[in-house]
């Protein structure tokens, strides 16, 4: 089982449409959780971390089961800015180890 | 923000020459780099943990020889890919974070696409 697991995608939405990602962890002592962003042959870029509260930056919206070990980004009306690949990514510990990285989810908005 | 600077962004070159890519945290001190490969449609996958002057650690898989890695200072990680073959072919790129914690996320470079002909 890979360690972190995300829906394969490609994920074609009309602008203003509102879509979910999921993705699941593996490791139960993971302890940070973070959504990026990478676009085509570019580096990845945090979008947001992940609380167990949940957490929203504007039309962001992640959420973070811990029992489930399952993790969520909401994208509500989308842009066309927002088609780039999303990498649903979990840290063990916070600071001196490597980020574990999901697959990504592609998603393309259409005008 | 934290700001990691990568260079060369792109790099073409033939079978069995040696390639070094530069790694610097330009506004932190990062006491440990990480260095990832990524190819065509594949996940980042971690290749080594790069630590301030001590050797670094290999992922299972990876060969130390071939994928020479120095943290010589606290500002610099380098990563030689010795005796380049076509399959060498990908998406290098290193990580550092300015500190602990859930807040700081890690900071990407820019990348560098390497490709062996």
């Amino acid at each position: 089982r890979k360690e972190v697991e995300q829906d394969p995608g490609p994920f074609n939405v009309p602008e203003g449409a509102t879509v979910a990602f999921n993705c699941t962890y593996s490791n139960s002592a993971s302890q940070s959780f973070f959504w990026y962003r990478q676009d085509c042959r570019k580096e990845p870029k945090l979008l947001m971390s992940v609380y167990s509260s949940g957490n929203e930056d504007g039309r962001f919206t992640a959420q973070l089961n811990r029992a489930s070990q399952y993790i969520s980004l909401l994208i509500r009306d989308s842009k066309l800015s927002d088609s780039a690949t999303y990498l649903c990514v979990v840290n063990v510990i916070s600071g001196n180890t490597p980020l574990v990285f999901g697959k990504g989810t592609r998603l393309s908005v259409i005008a | 923000g934290a700001v990691v600077s990568q260079h060369p962004s792109r790099v073409i070159c033939k079978s069995g020459t040696s390639v070094k890519i530069e790694c610097r945290s330009l506004d932190f001190q990062a006491t440990t780099m990480f260095w990832y490969r990524q190819f065509p449609k594949q996940s980042l996958m971690l290749m080594a943990t790069s630590n301030e002057g001590s050797k670094a650690t290999y992922e299972q898989g990876v060969e130390k020889d071939k994928f020479l890695i120095n943290h010589a200072s606290l500002t610099l990680s380098t990563l030689t890919v010795t005796s380049a073959h076509p399959e060498d072919s990908s998406f290098y790129i290193c990580s550092a974070t300015p500190g602990a914690g859930l807040d700081y996320g890690y900071t990407f470079g820019s990348g560098t696409r390497l490709t062996v002909v």
